[in-house]
């Protein structure tokens, strides 16, 4: 699991309340991504990290923003959820010397 | 925008048969190419990968085709077992300079009949 935890690993919200999801990793990534997945749309990037206070958007960053105070978490904060933002999202880190990158276990999102 | 376009969308096979799942892109910068395997409830976990200057690579029963003039490249999984059932992600990326952000195909839904 190249030493990657996400939590909370389901939460269930209301429309309009603020969601933070955190990434944990204990092996000193440099990079961090999230992601969501959803059916028919394979996993998309939503932002991703290539350092402390480093980010940059993704295909779908719009109602999402991240945070890196330091290398061993990202956070994903959804500022009002959305009923479109029910998903399943996955963290990730990329090896350092490879261009691999390896999946933390998922955080179930469902926004009522 | 960088796509990956991935077919089929399901696939259903005999134990022991051969198991086809194919990608194509469109952007001609994408020069590293992973298959992602996840079975319901986990997260993807890497299967095999590939660059553009080898044509194929094997790992096992598992084999990478790329055709780099045609942007196409496919997995085959030899001799498919039951324990194979489960969906299937291309990707493709870019390199360092651009984050190496992976853009992942739709994925493909494999099972695999004992």
């Amino acid at each position: 699991d190249a030493g990657i935890t996400q939590s909370p690993r389901h939460k269930v919200t209301e429309t309009g309340t603020p969601v933070t999801l955190r990434c944990h990793q204990t092996e000193n990534h440099r990079y961090m991504y999230w992601y969501r997945q959803d059916p028919g749309h394979g996993l998309r990037l939503i932002h991703y990290s290539y350092g402390v206070k480093d980010t940059d958007k993704g295909e779908v960053s719009d109602g999402y923003s991240v945070s890196r105070s330091k290398t061993e978490d990202f956070l994903l904060t959804l500022e009002s959820a959305t009923s479109s933002q029910t998903s399943v999202y996955f963290c990730a880190i990329r090896d350092r010397t490879h261009e691999t990158q390896y999946f933390g276990p998922g955080t179930r999102l469902l926004v009522l | 925008q960088q796509q990956v376009k991935q077919s089929p969308q399901s696939l259903i096979v005999q134990k022991g048969g051969i198991s086809i799942i194919n990608c194509a892109y469109e952007n001609t910068a994408f020069d590293y190419f992973p298959w992602y395997q996840q079975f319901p409830g986990k997260g993807p976990a890497l299967l095999i990968a590939i660059r553009p200057d080898v044509s194929e690579k094997k790992e096992g029963r598992f084999t990478i085709s790329f055709n780099k003039s045609a942007k196409q490249f496919s997995l085959h999984i030899m001799d498919s077992q039951p324990g194979d059932s489960a969906t299937y992600f291309c990707a493709a990326s870019t390199g360092e300079t651009s984050g190496s952000r992976l853009t992942f195909g739709e994925g493909t839904q494999l099972t695999v009949n004992p």
